[in-house]
């Protein structure tokens, strides 16, 4: 079964940090990009960050640029966000997903279950 | 950054009842657009990728159509499962932007 397990949320204070993992599992990990998609509470879906499958195209939302570090370890099948100098805006469920195969032009096939992140002092 | 906008924002609509939802972006997209569902306290699950193609595993009664800037996805006939919130995405640029969402409810 192909599935992606996030980890690593929680509440935090302003100004600190905190790393989000994403496990995948029943599928070839290093031949798709991955993607982080947050939902700050009773609103809609912004997108994060984006790695290509080597790791060789980085981007991120201006809102988190520069705080936020998008990862993965392909021997590993895991996906990570560092994410640093959190502030109350980030307060969202942080979903992983994985890019669909050639053709489907980039759409997100597949999400995990997402993991809560509160920054609240 | 390409927006995205979604119309309407909610509808009520009644089972049976044929359901039309638009997305216009900002500037083309070309056929890099994908519609999402929602169910609370669900995450996203893909319905339509690249404007009209059905994702597997999704009913046939849902359909994606449009190119460049203007997309619609339609539900021939609506299901007391198809109550949720769609959204529509932009896969052609970064950032990858996302409509509000149109939320679907029961009439």
């Amino acid at each position: 079964e192909v599935q992606l397990v996030e980890s690593g949320g929680g509440l935090v204070q302003p100004g600190r940090s905190l790393r989000l993992s994403c496990a995948a599992s029943g599928f070839t990990f290093d031949d798709y990009a991955m993607h982080w998609v947050r939902q700050a509470p009773g609103q809609g879906l912004e997108w994060v960050s984006r790695i290509s499958w080597n790791s060789g195209i980085i981007e991120y939302a201006d809102s988190v640029k520069g705080r936020f570090t998008i990862s993965r370890d392909n021997a590993k099948n895991s996906l990570y966000l560092q994410m640093n100098s959190l502030r109350p805006e980030d307060t969202a469920l942080y979903y992983c997903a994985k890019v669909g195969r050639i053709g489907m032009l980039d759409a997100f096939d597949i999400w995990g279950q997402g993991t809560m992140v509160t920054v609240s002092s | 950054d390409i927006q995205m906008t979604q119309s309407p924002s909610s509808l009520s609509a009644s089972v049976g009842d044929r359901v039309t939802i638009t997305c216009r972006a900002s500037q083309s997209v070309n056929r890099y657009l994908n519609w999402y569902q929602q169910k609370p306290g669900k995450a996203p699950k893909l319905l339509i990728y690249a404007a009209s193609s059905l994702q597997s595993g999704v009913p046939s009664r849902f359909s994606g159509s449009g190119s460049g800037t203007d997309f619609t996805l339609t539900i021939s006939s609506l299901q007391p499962e198809d109550f949720a919130t769609y959204y529509c995405q932009q896969s052609n640029n970064s950032p990858r932007t996302f409509g509000q969402g149109t939320k679907v409810e029961i009439k």
